[in-house]
């Protein structure tokens, strides 16, 4: 079955302390995003990849880290969460071609406090 | 600038009637534009993808129109049932690249018995 998985799916942590977001999909996608998504602002892009080893900021970077050292993975690191970072986060895959629709993970609600 | 407009941003209906989410994009250039559903607590799922040459499509009870010349497309649910209860997000997709999608912030839809 094609997904994409996260991990955790919530998640309650204290300013300060790293945390990682997992993400896997199986469908040998290039494309992987990370989005967070806040009431009344919809989805909005934090980082995504274009293949291995290739990452770029999207509209709302700051604060995160990814890394793309394998085709499947994309995880997500705050290094140093703060309370304006409370959201709920999703990955999604999808393959290159601009047609190509979106495969999202379950989401991982982030809390902190 | 990119944008894309939903409305309303909320909505409640009897189950069985129908109803329509209008989508208003000045996404440039157009690739194609995909109608997402998404329950509580999950990920976005696609409903339906609309191409420029594309002027309506179904699948099941929802119908999906664009009207690329005015740059505007609805996503109408015939006879609703309670499983409908979801926001629908409208995504536009522009060119190529994994950083190309523009999303609405969605229509909250209620279905009540």
């Amino acid at each position: 079955e094609a997904q994409v998985t996260q991990n955790p799916r919530y998640l309650i942590t204290v300013t300060g302390k790293k945390l990682t977001v997992t993400c896997s999909q199986n469908m040998n996608h290039e494309y992987m995003s990370w989005y967070r998504q806040d009431p009344g602002l919809g989805l909005r892009q934090i980082y995504y990849s274009m293949n291995v080893e290739v990452t770029d900021k999207g509209d709302v970077p700051e604060g995160y880290k990814v890394s793309r050292k394998e085709k499947r993975n994309f995880p997500l690191i705050l290094e140093s969460p703060s309370p304006n970072q409370t959201s709920l986060y999703f990955c999604a895959s999808r393959e290159r071609q601009g047609w190509s629709r979106a495969f999202f993970g379950q989401g991982t609600r982030l809390t902190v406090v | 600038k990119n944008q894309v407009e939903q409305s309303p941003q909320s909505l409640i209906i009897l189950e069985g009637k129908n109803c329509t989410l209008q989508c208003n994009y000045t996404v440039s250039p157009f690739s194609n534009l995909r109608w997402y559903k998404q329950d509580t607590g999950r990920g976005p799922v696609s409903l339906t993808i609309m191409t420029f040459s594309e002027n309506t499509k179904s699948n099941g009870r929802y119908t999906a129109t664009l009207d690329a010349d005015t740059k505007q497309s609805s996503l109408h649910i015939t006879a609703s049932q309670l499983s409908d209860s979801a926001s629908y997000i409208c995504v536009v997709s522009a060119g190529t690249g994994a950083n190309n999608l523009f999303f609405g912030t969605g229509t909250r839809l209620t279905v009540i018995p």
